[in-house]
């Protein structure tokens, strides 16, 4: 199956600086990478996704990269703020929704520092 | 914006106890999923649901979990007879086909 490796596991910035986060997958046929924040106590919410006929995608201060000859994908954060601060979690699947299900990546703990 | 909800948000239950956590998908979703979190270990996949019956479903779903959509809003997971180890954080999720999954805030499932 899917094995989807996440590093680093916790991160702390400086308001203002970029974060970035790296993933990589195992399995050739994923061809959806979904990156979910999840606050505390709070629901994973998708915030940004690329598939696999994209390099990039960017949505304001957010972007994602993927490499799918080198099987890793990063999501990048520019111009950090407190509001940032939250567990990231890259996932694979072969396809979005329609009973593909997500594997995880063991989640990020950004800390932005005011 | 229509959220997945799920009830309750914790549950505390003795070991071998049946225990049920309730999902209300978004309303015009077709797929259903339980993903379930063990603390401090990634979210990992249960089950996946569609068209009234099981799609496909991991290692860890064994004979003692079931999942069922008993109407035309509710799906539910059982764990027939807990182990300590279910204890986790259990989340339900719905896409509208091929689209994004949703989540639930999830259930905190914590065995005695």
């Amino acid at each position: 199956g899917e094995n989807v490796e996440q590093h680093p596991s916790t991160l702390s910035v400086q308001e203002g600086d970029s974060a970035v986060i790296k993933c990589t997958y195992s399995d050739s046929a994923s061809n959806y990478f979904p990156w979910y924040k999840q606050e505390l106590g709070k629901r994973p919410q998708l915030i940004i996704d690329i598939r696999s006929n994209v390099g990039e995608k960017k949505d304001q201060r957010i972007a994602v990269t993927l490499n799918k000859t080198a099987k890793h994908f990063s999501l990048h954060i520019t111009e950090t703020q407190p509001e940032d601060s939250a567990v990231y979690f890259c996932a694979a699947s072969k396809g979005p929704g329609a009973d593909y299900k997500l594997s995880f990546g063991a989640g990020t703990t950004v800390t932005v520092r005011a | 914006e229509p959220e997945v909800t799920q009830t309750p948000s914790h549950q505390v239950t003795q070991m071998g106890q049946e225990v049920i956590l309730r999902c209300v998908p978004i309303s015009n979703h077709l797929y259903f999923y339980w993903y379930r979190q063990i603390l401090g270990q990634k979210v990992e996949f249960l089950v996946s649901f569609y068209n009234n019956e099981i799609s496909e479903k991991s290692e860890i779903f064994d004979d003692q979990f079931s999942v069922e959509r008993p109407d035309g809003s509710n799906f539910t997971l059982k764990i027939r007879s807990t182990k300590l180890e279910d204890s986790a954080m259990y989340f339900c999720a719905s896409s509208g086909g091929y689209a994004p999954q949703h989540f639930g805030d999830g259930t905190r499932l914590s065995i005695l």
